[in-house]
Formats: structure tokens, sequence, C-alpha cells
């Protein structure tokens, strides 16, 4: 099925790990972003990127890196990871192609910071 | 900035029951608004969408009209059914790179 690839589906990392989180879409979307969910929070921004080799932060960027070498493939890394990025990620896909196009979503990875 | 609020859950119904989730927003300038559905385990997925004023979003039975008026988009459906349960999320997109703004969802539990 076409659409938006997460991987790890799942993780455990102890304070102050390391690892990278791999999202890959085969829509050739422009626009790829990365969200975190909380219980009572929603989901919330951390970084997104507008085309290959462009990154840009959003409304909860501390603690997160991102690289967008590929344009079908956007990275998310903790390069120390805390108990406050247990979580669940979610990456997405859209394309500036039509307005309000909408997103295409993976089905996320659960991390969990121990 | 940008906000979405949406009405706390759960909320839950019987099967048949009509369902309305409402959803307020505040935006500079003329968003898009969406609603999305997650069920569970899954990722999030496009429910329906209006993109200016007086639209009417409607799929899979469900229904939402954008009122710049009241600034809402509230989520309707006239037969809720058990395979409706899932939390939906209220969104919006104003900028020019197309960044959605969530609420923070609203759990629906429907029961036979």
């Amino acid at each position: 099925n076409a659409g938006v690839t997460q991987t790890p589906k799942f993780r455990v990392l102890k304070t102050g790990q390391s690892m990278t989180l791999l999202c890959a879409q085969d829509m050739n979307h422009e626009y790829m972003y990365w969200y975190r969910q909380d219980p009572g929070m929603g989901l919330r921004l951390i970084h997104y990127s507008v085309g290959e080799g462009t990154t840009a932060k959003g409304e909860v960027p501390d603690g997160y890196n991102v690289s967008r070498l590929k344009k079908q493939n956007f990275l998310l890394g903790l390069e120390s990871a805390a108990p406050s990025q247990t979580s669940v990620y979610f990456c997405a896909s859209s394309t500036p192609d039509r307005e309000g196009s909408g997103y295409t979503f993976g089905s996320g990875t659960r991390l969990t910071v121990v | 900035g940008n906000s979405v609020t949406q009405m706390e859950g759960p909320v839950t119904l019987s099967e048949e029951a009509f369902l309305t989730i409402n959803c307020t927003y505040t935006a500079t300038g003329y968003p898009s608004l969406f609603w999305y559905v997650q069920y569970p385990g899954e990722g999030l997925q496009l429910l329906l969408k209006a993109t200016k004023a007086d639209d009417k979003g409607s799929n899979k039975g469900f229904e939402a009209t954008y009122r710049k008026e009241t600034t809402s988009f509230h989520l309707e459906k006239g037969s809720v059914q058990v395979s409706d349960s899932a939390v939906y999320f209220c969104a919006l997109s104003d900028s020019g790179y197309s960044t959605l703004t969530f609420g923070k969802g609203t759990m629906l539990l429907v029961s036979p």
C-alpha cells in the first residue's frame, strides 16, 4: 500500500540514549512533518520540512533534530533521550498542489524513555 | 497564534444516536478546516474538510459546516454506529506551508 511508513513501531530507551526515527513516503509529497501525541495534549508539531534539504522548527522542537536528505525520507533524532520524550510520534506528509489536501499519516512510533 | 478548541470527552452514545462534537477556532486570515479520526492503535485519517466559509464537508455520514461568523466547524452524524468509536480531531491550516494546528481530540464511545 502506498503511504507513509514509520520505523520502528515501538522502542524503549534508557535516559541519555540516542535514537533515530525513520519516516518514508512513496507519494512524492513535498512536505513532511513530525508530531508528538500526548494524552490530553492532542498533536503538537515538532519539526517540518517543505522540501529536500530544508527543515524548520515547529511548536515543540527542543531535544529533537531532523534531516531531509532525500525527498521521500524524513528522520527524527533524539540525541539524549529524556523521560519527557515518552510519547507517540507521528510522521505525516502532504502536497502543496491542492488547497486543503490534508495530510497522510503514518501509523506511529510508541517511544518509552525509562 | 492559531488555536483549536474541542469539547472534552469522552462522548458516550448508544448506537443510532445523534452525534455532535463541537469545534471552534482562532486564526488569522481564512483557514482551511479539517476533521481527522484516529482508531485505536492507528494513525490519523482525514475524515472531511472545508476550505472556505459556508462549505460543508461530508464523508461516511459525517458532516461539518465552515461557519466563519461563529468561527466553528462542528462535526455531526445523524446515527452513530459502534464502529464509529474513535478519537476525533479538529484541525486548521492557514499557512503557506500547510502546517496543521490540532485540537486536543474528543473520544467517542458508542455502545450497542
